[in-house]
């Protein structure tokens, strides 16, 4: 059974810091997606990730899949308050159609 | 533009009582999932169809069934309502081929009182 692991939970940063989010999973899978989700709002897809070394890069946030280390990374740099949401990396499991979940992380940007 | 979408967006019921719920896209997709979203638990799969006619159970199937007449809905229904239904729902959608990248609807909160 495929399980997916975030780490961490919740993270409170200051704007400007830089953070890294870690998304590790238990069986061999070639692809992973990330997602952000505003309080009350739905899934947001944010970048696919489709081979070994894949790195993506948009804005502030660059995710990476490493899947010999069965690991990806979400990172953040320079954070500014509207990064504030709920991310979740998801890998594909099974038939290659099903995603299987993170528990999410809960990101805070302060002031 | 295509989109995917959920009704009602809000809902509030009784034990026992029978709900469906509605997801359509029009995005020609072959894949439809149904998810529900609890504090802790992040997302779970409760169904999923790959095509018309076809309906597989997920993670947490038990008290729900659904069912694919044609490509752009999938209904999900609570046969006999319980508390532990109370969550948010999400439908998604995916292309039958390629990287199968999820689109999700706006979701419906369901209140089993």
């Amino acid at each position: 059974e495929l399980k997916v692991e975030q780490n961490p939970l919740f993270l409170s940063m200051q704007e400007g810091k830089n953070y890294t989010i870690y998304c590790n999973y238990s069986t061999t899978s070639d692809r992973l997606y990330w997602y952000r989700q505003d309080p009350g709002k739905s899934l947001e897809s944010l970048f696919v990730l489709l081979s070994n070394g894949a790195v993506k890069q948009e804005g502030r946030l660059m995710a990476s899949l490493d899947t010999k280390a069965r690991l990806s990374t979400l990172h953040i740099t320079a954070a500014v308050h509207d990064l504030s949401a709920t991310y979740f990396c998801a890998v594909v499991s099974g038939s290659a159609r099903q995603l299987t979940f993170g528990s999410g992380t809960q990101l805070t940007v302060l002031p | 533009d295509a989109e995917i979408t959920q009704s009602p967006r809000h809902k509030i019921t009784e034990t026992g009582r029978q709900v469906t719920l509605a997801c359509h896209q029009t995005w020609n997709h072959n894949n439809m999932f149904w998810y529900r979203q609890d504090l802790g638990h992040g997302l779970r799969l409760i169904h999923y169809s790959y095509g018309v006619q076809d309906t597989n159970k997920g993670e947490v199937s038990d008290g729900y069934s659904v069912s694919r007449s044609n490509t752009e809905d999938l209904p999900l229904t609570l046969e006999s309502a319980a508390s532990s239904q109370t969550s948010v729902y999400f439908c998604a959608s995916s292309a039958g081929t390629g990287i199968y990248e999820q689109y999700f609807g706006p979701g419906t909160r369901l209140t089993v009182t």
